[in-house]
């Protein structure tokens, strides 16, 4: 079954600091890999999806993210945090033969000033 | 632009009344779905469906239903409240084809059960 591990419930980082959330992934078919970002009482919203193709996936926002099948990872990134990035970030995996996603447990993202 | 709007975004019930959530969407989206979200266990799908009046159970079924009548509509449904059910709960949305899909969120309903 698929499934996905988010590496530390809460980060904190400085503003200007690099921003690295870590995603890793258990797949049996070739994975389709999604980050979602849910700003406090919201719905989440779709960052960046990786399908095929280019392995470095740019995403709204300055994020952006690099598939490395070899390490089964799917790490978010932003060079430069902003306190509106303050959040709570998703990693998701396409379900084998269904059009489902599994989710990971979520990374709440703070900024300090 | 895409819209998937739960009807409310805070809702407090009694024990063992019967609860609806109704969700809608915009986009003529083939599937929908319910999720329940908890501090520390993510998202977790209730129930989905791919089709009008069809539905599948997702991880954790128990103690709800749901209803598909129309294409854009998908109602979840508390039979009997619990106070283990006070949860946000998600409803999410995305075209039928390749497993690349993104699904497409509402705001949530807050649910208290006192």
């Amino acid at each position: 079954a698929q499934s996905v591990t988010q590496l530390g419930s809460h980060v904190s980082v400085s503003e200007g600091a690099l921003v690295l959330l870590r995603c890793n992934y258990s797949s049996s078919v070739p994975p389709y890999l999604f980050w979602y970002v849910q700003y406090p009482n919201q719905g989440l919203q779709l960052l960046l999806k990786y399908t095929t193709g280019a392995t470095l996936v740019k995403g709204i926002n300055g994020f952006e993210a690099e598939f490395k099948k070899s390490e089964t990872s799917f790490h978010l990134t932003k060079p430069s945090a902003h306190m509106s990035d303050a959040a709570e970030y998703f990693c998701a995996v396409s379900d084998k033969g269904a059009q489902k996603l599994v989710f990971g447990q979520g990374t709440r993202l703070t900024i300090n000033p | 632009d895409v819209k998937v709007t739960q009807s409310s975004r805070y809702l407090v019930k009694r024990t063992g009344e019967k609860v609806f959530l109704e969700c809608v969407q915009d986009m003529d989206h083939e599937n929908m779905f319910w999720y329940r979200q908890d501090p520390g266990l993510g998202l977790r799908l209730i129930y989905f469906s791919y089709d009008v009046k069809m539905k599948e159970k997702g991880d954790i079924p128990e103690g709800y239903s749901v209803s598909r009548e129309k294409k854009e509509r998908f109602s979840l449904i508390l039979e009997s409240a619990s106070t283990n059910q006070t949860s946000m709960y998600l409803c999410a949305s995305s075209l039928r084809g390749n497993r690349n899909q993104p699904q497409h969120f509402g705001d949530g309903t807050r649910l208290s059960i006192l």
